[in-house]
């Protein structure tokens, strides 16, 4: 079945590090990933859609100089985090959609929790 | 405009059947979705459904009627690990999904 790898699982790191996320599909080329955000007790909120060559599209809301995602092959979508903030603690999940068979499904990776100090 | 609605939280017995439900409006649609989410941990896709009618898929079915705007998520012989959250959406005309909140699932013995 597709597999999406996300990395790191944690993070924790001081207030003004800059993280980065990496997500990999596994077994299947990602023509189309998103990148999710989720707070405690709360629904996934879409913070952008990461397009394999072009340039994300970000949700209104998110600043797309914070949060910068990197789409540079078909198996691979970055996002980081910039100067981040204890604000900006969260669970951030990646998902991809299987290019190839046309399939509609969105495979989600583990999840990021990021904490900041 | 769209949205989608779904109970903010149930509770079962052991054993015991539930169905979730998930309402919806949008105008253009590609698709209803269902995902399970443990604790701390990303959503799982469970099931989609694009046509009226049921789907069933071992314990866990689900149906869809696009007409009324409408799908369940039916769990049988309920375990205690089925306790999660259980994440409805649908896909919009952009292909793009819109989530519920989700419903959380308590399991009694």
């Amino acid at each position: 079945g597709a597999v999406v790898s996300q990395h790191p699982s944690r993070v924790i790191c001081k207030s003004g590090t800059s993280v980065k996320i990496e997500c990999r599909s596994l077994d299947f080329q990602a023509t189309t990933m998103f990148w999710y955000r989720q707070f405690p007790k709360q629904s996934l909120m879409l913070m952008a859609t990461s397009n394999e060559g072009s340039k994300a599209t970000y949700e209104q809301g998110v600043e797309k100089d914070k949060f910068l995602i990197n789409h540079a092959s078909l198996t691979l979508s970055t996002l980081t985090v910039t100067s981040a903030h204890p604000e900006d603690s969260s669970f951030y999940i990646c998902s991809a959609r299987d290019g190839g068979t046309g399939h509609l499904t969105q495979h989600f990776g583990d999840g990021t929790r990021l904490s900041i100090l | 405009g769209q949205n989608i609605d779904q109970p903010t939280e149930m509770t079962a017995t052991e054993g015991a059947i539930v169905q979730i439900n998930c309402t919806y409006q949008t105008s253009g649609f590609n698709g209803l979705f269902w995902y399970q989410q443990h604790a701390g941990e990303a959503p799982t896709f469970l099931s989609y459904n694009v046509l009226d009618g049921l789907e069933e898929k071992g314990r866990f079915s689900s149906f869809l009627s696009r007409s009324k705007g409408y799908s369940y998520l039916l769990l049988k012989e309920l375990q205690m690990k089925d306790s999660a959250s259980y994440l409805c959406a649908f896909m919009d005309s952009n292909y793009q999904l819109i989530w519920g909140a989700g419903t959380k699932l308590i399991i009694k013995p």
